[in-house]
C-alpha cells in the first residue's frame, strides 16, 4: 500500500495568512494526488484532483502543485471558513491511501 | 445536481452484521463508481473498496476482504454496503463518495451514516 504522509499535523494561523500544507507519498505516485476539506461534523469536500486541477466551484485561494512523491495545498489568504482539516489522498493504485490530515485552527 | 443520499444511523451487537444504502440522483448511474471510506470519531479516512455500478464488479481493500460486500441495485441508482461480524473498532461514519472522471477522483460525498457497534 501506498502511504501518505502530511506535515504539520495540526498549525495555527491567523485570518489573511498564506498557509502551506505538504503531502508525501512513500512512492512515486505522478500527479494522482487529490485534497479534500472536512470540516466538524460534515462529509469531506473535493478541492482538488490531479495535483493542481481546481474541482469545479472551488475559489481560486485554494491551489496545489507537486508531482512524484512531494505535494503541496497552499491558501492564499486564510479565511473563517477555511479553518477545517485538510487531507491528502493518492489515487495512483488500489487502495486508495489518504494523509493523516492537517487541522488548520485559528491563532 | 449530483446527490448521494445516505441511510440513517444504525446501532448493531458485535458479531452482527449492517448493511448501508447510498441512493443516487442527478446523473447516469452506471456511468460513475461508488467508493465507502469511513472514518472512526477523531480519526482519518480508510478506503473501503469501490463498486462498478453498470456490471457489479467490485474491489475491496484487503483488510476488509471477506466481511464486505458491496451491490447495487441499477433501477433505483442505490448502492449498499455490507459489514459483517462487526466489533467496536468499526464504529465509524461511513460514506459513498461518487469516483469521477478517473475512477480514483472522489468528486462527490454523500452525508455518511454513523454506525456504532457497542454490547
Amino acid at each position: 500500500d501506498i502511504q501518505m504522509t502530511q506535515s504539520p499535523s495540526s498549525l495555527s494561523a491567523s485570518v489573511g495568512d498564506r498557509v502551506t500544507i505538504t503531502c508525501r507519498a512513500n512512492q512515486d505516485i505522478s500527479n494522482y494526488l487529490a485534497w479534500f476539506q472536512q470540516k466538524p461534523g460534515k462529509a469531506p469536500k473535493s478541492l482538488i484532483y490531479a495535483a493542481s486541477s481546481l474541482q469545479s466551484g472551488v475559489p481560486s485561494k485554494f491551489s496545489g502543485s507537486g508531482s512524484g512523491t512531494d505535494f503541496t495545498l497552499t491558501i492564499s489568504s486564510l479565511q473563517p471558513e477555511d479553518f477545517a482539516t485538510y487531507y491528502c489522498q493518492q489515487y495512483n493504485s488500489f487502495p486508495l491511501t489518504f494523509g493523516g490530515g492537517t487541522k488548520v485552527e485559528i491563532k | 445536481q449530483v446527490q448521494l443520499v445516505q441511510s440513517g444511523a444504525e446501532v448493531k451487537k458485535p458479531g452482527a452484521s449492517v448493511k448501508l444504502l447510498c441512493k443516487a440522483s442527478g446523473y447516469t448511474f452506471t456511468s460513475y463508481h461508488m467508493h465507502w471510506v469511513r472514518q472512526a470519531p477523531g480519526q482519518g479516512l480508510e478506503w473501503m473498496g469501490i463498486i462498478n455500478p453498470r456490471g457489479g464488479s467490485t474491489t475491496y481493500a484487503q483488510k476488509f476482504q471477506g466481511r464486505v460486500t458491496m451491490t447495487r441495485d441499477t433501477s433505483t441508482s442505490t448502492v449498499y454496503m455490507e459489514l459483517s461480524s462487526l466489533r467496536s473498532k468499526d464504529t465509524a461514519v461511513y460514506y459513498c463518495a461518487r469516483g469521477g472522471s478517473t475512477v480514483g477522483i472522489l468528486d462527490y460525498w454523500g452525508q455518511g451514516t454513523l454506525v456504532t457497534v457497542s454490547s
